[in-house]
């Protein structure tokens, strides 16, 4: 399988803990999104990567929240001291920069509960 | 800020009922126009993308058309297996990089 992968794809935490999702994005490509995705909403962005570097952050993303890419690879993304807010789908994404297609591919998503 | 609404929220069709899903959007300066197929529990599949007034895209039995305030996903004969979650998003100009999404329609076919 050549897509995006997600890892773990369900996580059952308890309110105060940290948790941490990786993503494989497709191997050609360059560029890494995570989104989040709430129930009957669609996906909210919240920060992407170019290669190693984290370009853009949303606004949606608090201060627990930290996303890393080292080595233009994998990602990770960590959130601390978890609330119940923070229950939902974290979706990753990836596509090749190249000036001429703006598609995204999408994993399947890690499902983050928190009680 | 970008916006986008999707109408209607649910459309229930008996299999071979042809129907149209409808995607608004504001953009300060469309890039490009993005239709996706989401199954419960599973991330958006890459459907479409439409660049400019007047593009269709055409799979199987979707096809996809764009005007300058809105897009259309045109369902022919459809079949159960096309009951899913259909999500629109966009991108402005002044991004290369963040996709703006609807809250999507859920269709699903009767057999």
């Amino acid at each position: 399988d050549t897509g995006v992968s997600q890892n773990p794809r369900h996580k059952i935490t308890k309110r105060g803990q940290n948790v941490t999702f990786r993503c494989d994005p497709i191997s050609e490509h360059n560029r890494l999104y995570w989104y989040r995705q709430t129930l009957g909403q669609g996906p909210e962005f919240l920060t992407y990567f170019q290669n190693e570097a984290q370009l853009e952050k949303s606004r949606l993303l608090s201060d627990r929240f930290s996303a890393e890419r080292p080595k233009g690879s994998f990602s990770t993304l960590e959130i601390q001291r978890t609330e119940q807010g923070d229950s939902a789908m974290y979706l990753c994404a990836s596509s090749l920069f190249s000036g001429g297609s703006y598609e995204q591919y999408f994993g399947p998503g890690t499902r983050l509960t928190v009680t | 800020e970008d916006q986008v609404t999707q109408s209607p929220e649910a459309l229930r069709l008996q299999e071979g009922e042809s129907s149209s899903l409808n995607c608004s959007y504001t953009v300060s300066g469309l890039r490009g126009l993005f239709w996706y197929r989401q199954d419960p529990g599973k991330g958006p599949e890459f459907l479409f993308t439409l660049y400019s007034a007047g593009e269709e895209k055409e799979k199987e039995r979707l096809k996809a058309t764009l005007t300058k305030k809105e897009s259309f996903l045109h369902i022919t004969a459809p079949k159960p297996e096309d009951s899913a979650t259909y999500l629109c998003a966009v991108q402005a100009r002044s991004n290369d990089y963040k996709l703006s999404f609807g809250a999507g329609t859920t269709v699903t076919v009767r057999a």
